[in-house]
């Protein structure tokens, strides 16, 4: 089984400042790893992930990830935010047995720009 | 832009009434998953399929709740009877495979 730690429930920010959101995982076995934001009264959408291959993750409206296998953590970066970012971040893992179905999220991290 | 659709958006209920949650999944997507999602247990794999058949419903409470996908375009979800502790945002994802799952906006549901 997998597990997820979401260490920052809330993230408050300035607009334009960088910003990183912290996840770790547990796991006795390979995994996947997920980020999906939600915006207010939305589904989950992907921002990026990690399956294999390079440890640096790019993905939408300019966030990206590195997976640190020996740290067993995927933190997620921005270089520079904007107010449109506000929302809540989920990290997510799989195994890699079983074809990464199913998924065990994060208890969610708040973002919160501000001008 | 294919997208997860999911209906109604939201549902109001008395307890003891019979609820069903409808997920048309993003077309040529072959697996299903359910989830719910409650500010105290935040999101859920409730059950997921494989070409329309139950892979997982570990995470699904057996005596009330029950997950079916009668053909490749729909996937149910009821809950008979419903409980207050029911409440929650229930989401439809789909995928290929599943490592990309893609979500619906979501059903929220009150049970009175």
């Amino acid at each position: 089984a997998q597990s997820v730690t979401q260490l920052d429930s809330q993230v408050p920010v300035f607009e334009e400042a960088p910003v990183e959101l912290r996840c770790n995982y547990s796991s006795s076995v390979s995994v996947y790893l997920f980020w999906y934001v939600q915006y207010p009264n939305q589904g989950l959408q992907l921002l990026l992930k990690y399956l294999s291959g390079s440890t640096l993750v790019k993905g939408i409206n300019g966030f990206e990830a590195e997976f640190n296998k020996s740290q067993t953590s995927f933190h997620l970066r921005k270089p520079s935010v904007h107010i449109s970012d506000t929302a809540e971040y989920f990290c997510a893992v799989s195994g890699v047995t079983g074809g990464g179905n199913k998924l065990t999220f994060g208890t969610g991290t708040q973002l919160k720009v501000e001008l | 832009d294919a997208r997860v659709t999911q209906t109604p958006r939201h549902k109001v209920t008395e307890m003891g009434q019979e609820v069903t949650m409808r997920c048309q999944p993003i077309l040529g997507h072959n697996t299903v998953f359910w989830y719910r999602q409650t500010m105290m247990q935040g999101l859920e794999l409730l059950a997921y399929f494989r070409n329309r058949a139950p892979l997982d419903d570990s995470g699904m409470p057996k005596d009330r709740f029950s997950a079916e996908m009668p053909d490749a375009t729909l996937a149910t979800l009821k809950i008979q009877p419903s409980e207050p502790r029911d409440s929650a945002v229930y989401f439809c994802a789909s995928g290929i495979r599943g490592e990309t799952q893609y979500f619906g906006p979501g059903t929220r549901l009150l049970v009175l």
